[in-house]
Formats: C-alpha cells, sequence, structure tokens
C-alpha cells in the first residue's frame, strides 16, 4: 500500500514570496490533515477535510494560508505571503474515518519550508 | 479542550537501560492517547496507541504505554534501549469519536550512548 505522498520535500522562498504544497493521501482514506511542525515543537493542526469539505479551520491563518480539496482526493496548501515565521516543516496526514472507532492517522515526509 | 505536555525535552539512556518518557494529559472527554516517533527527514510513525480498552498497551518495537486515569498520565517505556530507538518522540491525545485531530506535545528527543 503506498504511503502519503508530499511534494516537494524542501522549498527555499523569500519573505512575501508565495509557495503551495500538495499532498496525495492514501487511497481511499476520507479524511486529510495538514499539520505545521515548526523546529522544537509538535506539529499542530491547521486543517482537516473530510472528503472534500472542511472540518475544521480554526488555527489556519487565513489571511495568508489557504487550503483546497478538490474531488475529496489530493490537497494542496498555500501560503501567500510567506512570512518568516513560516519556516517550518508541513505535514500532511490521512484516515479512513469508517465508523465511531478510532481510525490511525498516516503521515508523510513532510515539506521542509525556508522562508528568508 | 485537550492537551499534552511531555516532560524533558532531552532525555539520554545507555544501551539496554530502561527508556521513560513522561507524558501527562488533559481532557475534557474520555481521551484517545497516541505516541509517535519521528526519525531525522521523515514523517511520523505511529507506536501505539489507547482508546478506552486495556490500559496497558503494547507497540511496536518493543514499546509499551500504560494508561493512568488518576495520574493523567500516559508515560511510554521500553525495558531494553537500543540504538535505533534513537529519534523524536510525540505524546498526542485526541478527543475520541467526532473530530479526530491530535493535539501534539512538544516532544522528547532520546539519545542512546553506546
Amino acid at each position: 500500500e503506498a504511503g502519503v505522498a508530499q511534494s516537494p520535500r524542501y522549498k527555499i522562498i523569500e519573505k512575501r514570496q508565495s509557495v503551495a504544497f500538495w499532498c496525495n493521501p492514501i487511497s481511499g482514506h476520507a479524511t486529510l490533515y495538514w499539520y505545521q511542525q515548526i523546529l522544537g515543537q509538535g506539529p499542530k493542526l491547521l486543517i482537516q477535510f473530510q472528503n472534500n469539505g472542511v472540518v475544521d479551520d480554526s488555527q489556519l491563518p487565513k489571511d495568508r494560508f489557504s487550503a483546497e480539496r478538490l474531488k475529496g482526493v489530493d490537497s494542496t496548501l498555500k501560503i501567500q505571503p510567506a512570512k518568516l515565521e513560516d519556516s517550518a516543516v508541513y505535514l500532511c496526514a490521512s484516515s479512513l474515518e469508517a465508523g465511531a472507532s478510532y481510525n490511525e492517522q498516516f503521515f508523510g515526509p513532510g515539506t521542509r519550508l525556508t522562508v528568508l | 479542550a485537550q492537551s499534552v505536555t511531555q516532560l524533558g525535552s532531552h532525555v539520554s539512556v545507555s544501551e539496554g537501560a530502561l527508556v521513560l518518557l513522561r507524558c501527562n494529559y488533559s481532557s475534557s472527554v474520555p481521551p484517545y492517547l497516541f505516541w509517535y516517533v519521528q526519525y531525522p527527514n521523515q514523517g511520523l510513525q505511529l507506536l501505539l496507541k489507547y482508546t478506552s480498552a486495556a490500559t496497558l498497551v503494547k507497540g511496536i518495537n518493543g514499546f509499551e504505554a500504560e494508561f493512568k486515569k488518576s495520574e493523567t498520565s500516559f508515560h511510554l517505556t521500553k525495558p531494553s534501549a537500543h540504538m535505533s530507538d534513537a529519534a523524536e518522540y510525540f505524546c498526542a491525545v485526541s478527543p475520541g469519536a467526532g473530530r479526530r485531530a491530535l493535539t501534539f506535545g512538544s516532544g522528547t528527543r532520546l539519545q542512546v550512548q553506546p
């Protein structure tokens, strides 16, 4: 079974530029998450999708961050314009979300963003 | 609301020694609790999870954790450390059914000395 795919793996941009990250979840997984992991901290949820609908985006800085999951499969996270404090690893995860029991979240390798 | 506190950002043990990584949680509802491991430049891998069944949970690579409601703790242990255990470990909590997003602790970096 293929895992969660993310690209690019690394990105370096200057502040005020825009950047986009792509995530392809495990086939059949209805729920997709984007987490931001700043160096020395644990991952923090940015946005959660159930199929192509947003479940939780309460911690997404909507003035500069946007995300979409067209057709309920892959997803794109965009930052425009980037700030220095956006330097982090952006992790994508997916889970089955079948029934009431907890379904394991599977994480991709992440995209490491450096904003200069 | 849920939160997780991991005591000790760095833990160093000798190879063959006991590994103990501490995690305390706060949750307004019965929680689901998890331990993840992260190797350099890789994503997170689930070690084990507690989802209201047995309070002693066994995971991969010889790790286990015990859910103690009275202490609001979910400490991770391994009887004998191996060099390959060196990594970053994250404790996480979820409110269970419904919203499934994880709230992570700040992580503990485990070093294993030869």
